[in-house]
């Protein structure tokens, strides 16, 4: 069974940083890409960065670009979101997301979600 | 940009529901896909390929169009289904949602 398990959220101040971590199993993390899709409270999805699976390439919204910075760890099946420079704005619940599999044609989907961590940024 | 209407529906058990996903550009059929999410819960996927039923999905769920045009389709809404619907693209690095629809109990 695939879960993701994020962590490290909390409250922080406009302007202050934090890294989110999602462990992932129950399957081959080194094959998926793996995205942070984030939703404000009240408001819809907004999918955030992704980062693929073998030459680790980064995807991010414009919103996010130069204030946070997705990794991998595939020794430790485990995914990063370093956030700086956060804003208000970035208050949102955080999920941690598996992307569709590597199959021939290629579909493209969320396969998995993780249950969420919130951040609050607020002075 | 994806944009989904209408924003809200009110309806009762047993209706047929159809929701709609406009693309200001066109989509190839093989980057639209469908979540629900229910209140204080994770999104779940429903469709994707644009028609294709995700594991588990009961058949009263559909999805179809093509091009900018998509539809998601309940045939007969049941009181588990009252939940928000959207749609979501992909265009090779890029992933967009639309706003949503909010299917709630008339």
């Amino acid at each position: 069974e695939v879960e993701l398990l994020e962590s490290g959220g909390g409250l922080v101040k406009p302007g202050g940083s934090l890294r989110l971590s999602c462990v992932a199993s129950g399957f081959s993390f080194n094959t998926y890409t793996m995205s942070w899709v984030r939703q404000a409270p009240g408001k819809g999805l907004e999918w955030v960065s992704a980062v693929r699976p073998s030459d680790e390439r980064t995807f991010y919204i414009d919103s996010v670009k130069g204030r946070f910075t997705i990794s991998r760890d595939n020794s430790r099946n485990t995914l990063y979101l370093q956030m700086d420079s956060l804003r208000v704005e970035d208050t949102a619940i955080y999920y941690c997301v598996k992307e569709s599999p590597y199959t021939t044609p290629r579909m493209y989907y969320f396969e998995s979600w993780g249950q969420g961590i919130l951040i609050t940024v607020s002075s | 940009v994806l944009t989904q209407s209408p924003d809200t529906l009110s309806l009762s058990p047993g209706e047929r529901v159809t929701l709609s996903c406009r693309a200001s550009q066109g989509v190839g059929n093989r980057y639209l896909a469908w979540y629900q999410q229910k209140s204080g819960h994770t999104p779940r996927l429903l469709i994707y390929g644009a028609s294709t039923r995700a594991t588990g999905i009961p058949d009263r769920f559909s999805g179809s169009g093509s091009g900018t045009d998509f539809t998601l389709t309940i045939s007969r809404l049941e009181p588990e289904d009252f939940a928000v619907y959207y749609c979501q693209q992909f265009d090779g690095s890029v992933w967009t949602f639309g706003q949503g629809t909010k299917v709630e109990v008339k």
